[in-house]
């Protein structure tokens, strides 16, 4: 089975701008997460995805917003860029139900603000 | 606040060693955990998902769960330098809650 796809892997932004990030989870899989990673604060959940539907959200401000397709695959946008939302942001997929819960994460996309 | 808690290292062992990751979790209901390891600069991979109270193990790795304890261990047996990365714990939320809890990670150094 193919893994997590991340698209792009790498991007610079300007203060203000804002970005897409996609997601292609492994084929069968129903449940995407979003997660940002920094140096500082560690893997931080961003939200989660599961039939097209938001099933769980984290503590992000609303520039932080997602979405999910009828094929399962994701996007996360961020609105008016700031320089703290530079990081690695990581999205991760599973079956999303049963209490196993496991999930696969994909090779993320590094996201520097300027 | 639920926190999943590790010792952040560096953990340095010798080549051979067992190397023994420790976590907790402060929810009670979490019911699944997981570890992750990752290499500098790459995505966490999954390498152990740990449900039942007591021991798990696959190859040279062994979770070990005490949920009175709220307590998870991997230990690394007959630990390589390539196993030097950083491992992350994870927990499952209670409930119908569909996100994992990460704790910061435990940087481990296998010395050859």
């Amino acid at each position: 089975k193919a893994g997590v796809t991340q698209t792009p892997r790498y991007l610079i932004k300007t203060r203000g701008q804002q970005v897409t990030l996609s997601c292609s989870p492994i084929s069968g899989h129903r449940s995407v997460s979003w997660y940002q990673q920094t140096p500082g604060q560690g893997l931080q959940f961003l939200f989660e995805y599961f039939s097209e539907t938001q099933r769980n959200k984290g503590n992000f401000p609303g520039r932080f917003s997602g979405r999910q397709f009828s094929n399962s695959r994701s996007e996360m946008n961020v609105s008016t860029l700031e320089l703290g939302d530079s990081a690695l942001y990581l999205c991760a997929s599973g079956p999303g139900t049963g209490v196993s819960y496991e999930q696969y994460f994909g090779p993320g996309t590094r996201l520097t603000v300027t | 606040q639920k926190e999943v808690e590790q010792n952040s290292g560096p953990l340095s062992v010798p080549e051979g060693a067992i190397a023994s990751l420790n976590c907790t979790y402060s929810d009670r209901v979490s019911q699944s955990f997981f570890w992750y390891r990752q290499y500098s600069g790459k995505s966490p991979e999954l390498i152990m998902s740990i449900y039942s109270n007591g021991d798990k193990e696959d190859g040279r790795f062994t979770a070990q769960l005490n949920k009175a304890s709220q307590y998870v261990s991997l230990l690394i047996r007959d630990s390589q330098p390539s196993d030097s990365a950083t491992y992350l714990c994870a927990a499952k939320g209670g409930g119908s809650q569909g996100n994992l809890i990460f704790g910061k990670g435990t940087k481990l150094s296998v010395k050859p």
